[in-house]
């Protein structure tokens, strides 16, 4: 139970194109997803909190302009990053909570290697 | 400003061992304590759950205690196997349902 999965699992890009990342819950609901960014050796760092059928929270120094998330369903997250820059090459990793099962914590996807040449 | 420590020095241990991991934290009052698992190029995978009026908490091999007091939860593995090698991390609620994560301990357990 409690599987999220994410695609791509990994994708390389040239600098300043876009690039979309899906995060789904496959066997639950999720009110809340989440996005985070884990640079080599580093912890996990929150980048946004995105609820069903609502506008994205960013977490202070998160550019929401350019880290564009649609929450269009409660299994269903997507990230965008625009315009991607070598600076942006990261692991991007999704998290979900359940809506009425496995609602005590976050779920992790396998996360995104994104790397833009 | 809210901390969460967690031994940034890797953990060599032989197998069959117990491997012992420390997370401290600082100005935080969290309702609960997470322990999560990360192998490479891969995403956290969720452990233990222990809340703040619980001491300690089991599952097989794994036992986590929270000392409140202290700011400080232990997470042990017991009998430990090469297949327990990874990065634990250690995760705080900060009650707007958002996880701080610690930088993680790396566990190495060899034969």
């Amino acid at each position: 139970g409690a599987v999220v999965s994410q695609h791509p699992s990994w994708v390389i890009c040239k600098s300043g194109t876009s690039v979309k990342i899906e995060c789904r819950s496959l066997d639950f609901q999720a009110t809340t997803m989440f996005w985070y960014r884990q640079f080599p050796k580093q912890s996990l760092m929150l980048m946004a909190t995105s609820n069903e059928g609502s506008k994205a929270t960013y977490e202070q120094g998160v550019e929401k302009d350019k880290f564009l998330i649609n929450h269009a369903s409660l299994t269903l997250s997507t990230l965008t990053v625009t315009s991607a820059h070598p600076e942006d090459s990261s692991f991007y990793i999704c998290s979900a909570r359940g809506h009425q099962i496995y609602t005590d914590t976050q779920y992790f996807g396998p996360g995104t290697r994104l790397t833009v040449l | 400003s809210q901390k969460i420590e967690q031994n940034s020095e890797a953990l060599n241990i032989q197998e069959g061992k117990t491997a012992t991991l420390t997370c401290n934290y600082t100005n935080y009052s969290p309702a609960y304590l997470q322990w999560y698992r990360q192998d490479p190029g891969r995403g956290p995978v969720f452990l233990l759950l222990i809340r703040e009026n619980e001491k300690e908490k089991r599952k097989e091999r794994l036992k986590v205690t929270f000392d409140t007091t202290l700011k400080q939860s232990l997470f042990h593995i017991t009998a430990s196997q090469p297949a327990d090698s990874a990065t634990y991390l250690c995760a705080l609620d900060d009650s707007w349902g958002k996880l701080q994560f610690g930088a993680g301990t790396q566990v190495v357990v060899t034969p």
